[in-house]
């Protein structure tokens, strides 16, 4: 069956950088584009961008243009983001989600609690 | 950009329907997904381009678009079924993907 198993729970300082990985299993890596999603405590979901693991091409969401890197790492079926210059407004639990050939995001990782604070 | 609005809540009785719409500018021409949270949990796709449901959901779940609103509807609601609810579309102007603001639904 599909898998996403994301990495654990970070603490990082303002302006500090994190990155979050997604391993999966399950399903041909490079067959499905890969997304991240993120969650302030409280609110709603918020699309960050997305990673074509064939290719490794990317598009990201124009709120995170520059501070957001997505990469793959095909060896071992792993995605992974990273945010720069974190704020205390980065805090957040962020997901992984695979795309399905009609667009959806049929399947999705735990989520990583990310907290930034001092 | 492009944008999804939602009612914050929604409160139904046991047994009775839930109804929950999701707002949009010409939404009907877009394909609409709705996603189930429940607490402390990632979200689960529940119905898919409008209406279609993944394996294993149940038939109670069931979704409808047409001009500037989308629609999810939970027939014979169970407790089981308290959670946060999401629309979400494909902006093809901008090659966004955007959530709605998310409707939590509560159970009497």
């Amino acid at each position: 069956q599909v898998q996403l198993v994301q990495s654990g729970a970070e603490v990082q300082k303002p302006g500090a950088s994190v990155k979050v990985s997604c391993k999966t299993s399950g399903y041909t890596f490079t067959d499905n584009y890969m997304h991240w999603v993120r969650q302030a405590p409280g609110q709603g979901l918020e699309w960050m961008g997305w990673i074509n693991p064939n290719s490794g091409g990317t598009k990201y969401a124009q709120k995170f243009q520059g501070r957001v890197t997505m990469t793959r790492d095909t060896s071992i079926s792993t995605a992974y983001v990273e945010l720069s210059r974190l704020r205390s407004d980065d805090t957040a639990v962020y997901y992984c989600a695979r795309l399905s050939s009609g667009r959806t995001l049929d399947h999705w990782g735990q989520g990583t609690l990310v907290t930034v604070s001092s | 950009s492009y944008v999804l609005t939602q009612a914050p809540s929604v409160s139904v009785a046991p047994g009775q329907t839930a109804v929950f719409t999701c707002g949009g500018n010409n939404i009907g021409s877009k394909r609409v997904h709705w996603y189930q949270q429940k607490p402390g949990q990632a979200p689960v796709l529940v119905v898919y381009d409008d209406s279609d449901r993944p394996s294993g959901i149940p038939e109670r779940f069931s979704g409808s678009n047409s001009g500037n609103t989308a629609t999810l509807s939970i027939s014979r609601v169970e407790a089981g079924d308290e959670a946060d609810y999401y629309c979400q579309v494909w902006d093809s102007s901008s090659d966004n993907y955007v959530f709605g603001t998310g409707t939590k639904v509560t159970v009497l």
